[in-house]
């Protein structure tokens, strides 16, 4: 069965620092990685998802995340935070195959000071 | 705008009440997805429509809920006698079938609320 763990759930930053979410999978086979943000009361946009090649993958507003195969990793970064990136996180896998159903993880809150 | 919608946006009712919420997806994606998301955890996963096909229901779909998707556009959630447990945030998406990239798009959720 495949699983999401993201360890962290709170980070604080202050904005115009660096920020890293981390999220570890469980998959049997390559999985299609994606990670999703939501503010409060609304639903999920997509920030950037992984299927295949380059392990680095570019999303909308300036996040980034690698694929660590050997970590089973998927971990979600942004060089410089701004107050707008306040909001849930999250990681989810899925299969390339069947129902495709979305496994998240728990999420991760991100909150930016000043 | 053509993202996947969801009505109400909010519902509050009382338990033992019947609730139906709605989901027009994008045009033209064959599957669609229901989830349920509960304070502080991620969205779970209860159920997809392949056009108007129901292909798999999760065991978190009691059988107080159904679903359907009678043209394989739109499609209903009602739970039927609702308990304090259902209250959460129901969210749809769907996805096309013409890519193999399994990139499923959200709507707003509907927000459940059993008193």
């Amino acid at each position: 069965a495949q699983s999401v763990t993201q360890p962290d759930i709170h980070i604080t930053v202050s904005e115009g620092a660096s920020l890293e979410l981390r999220c570890n999978y469980s998959y049997g086979a390559t999985p299609y990685l994606f990670w999703y943000v939501q503010s409060p009361g609304q639903g999920l946009q997509l920030l950037l998802k992984y299927f295949s090649g380059d392990t680095l993958v570019q999303g909308i507003k300036g996040f980034e995340a690698e694929f660590k195969r050997s970590q089973s990793s998927f971990n979600l970064r942004k060089p410089s935070v701004h107050w707008s990136d306040a909001a849930e996180y999250f990681c989810a896998v899925g299969a390339n195959f069947g129902n495709e159903k979305l496994t998240f993880g728990t999420g991760t809150r991100l909150t930016i000071i000043p | 705008d053509t993202g996947v919608s969801q009505n109400p946006r909010h519902k509050i009712t009382k338990r033992g009440q019947n609730v139906t919420f709605r989901c027009d997806p994008i045009s033209e994606h064959n599957r669609l997805y229901w989830y349920r998301q509960t304070l502080g955890q991620g969205p779970e996963f209860l159920t997809y429509f392949q056009n108007e096909a129901q292909l798999e229901k999760s065991r978190l779909l009691s059988d107080r809920f159904s679903a359907e998707r009678p043209k394989g556009s739109f499609s209903t959630l009602e739970i039927q006698r609702t308990e304090q447990g259902d209250s959460a945030m129901y969210l749809c998406a769907s996805r096309t079938l013409d890519t193999s990239y399994n990139e499923q798009f959200f709507g707003p959720g509907t927000r459940l609320t059993v008193l």
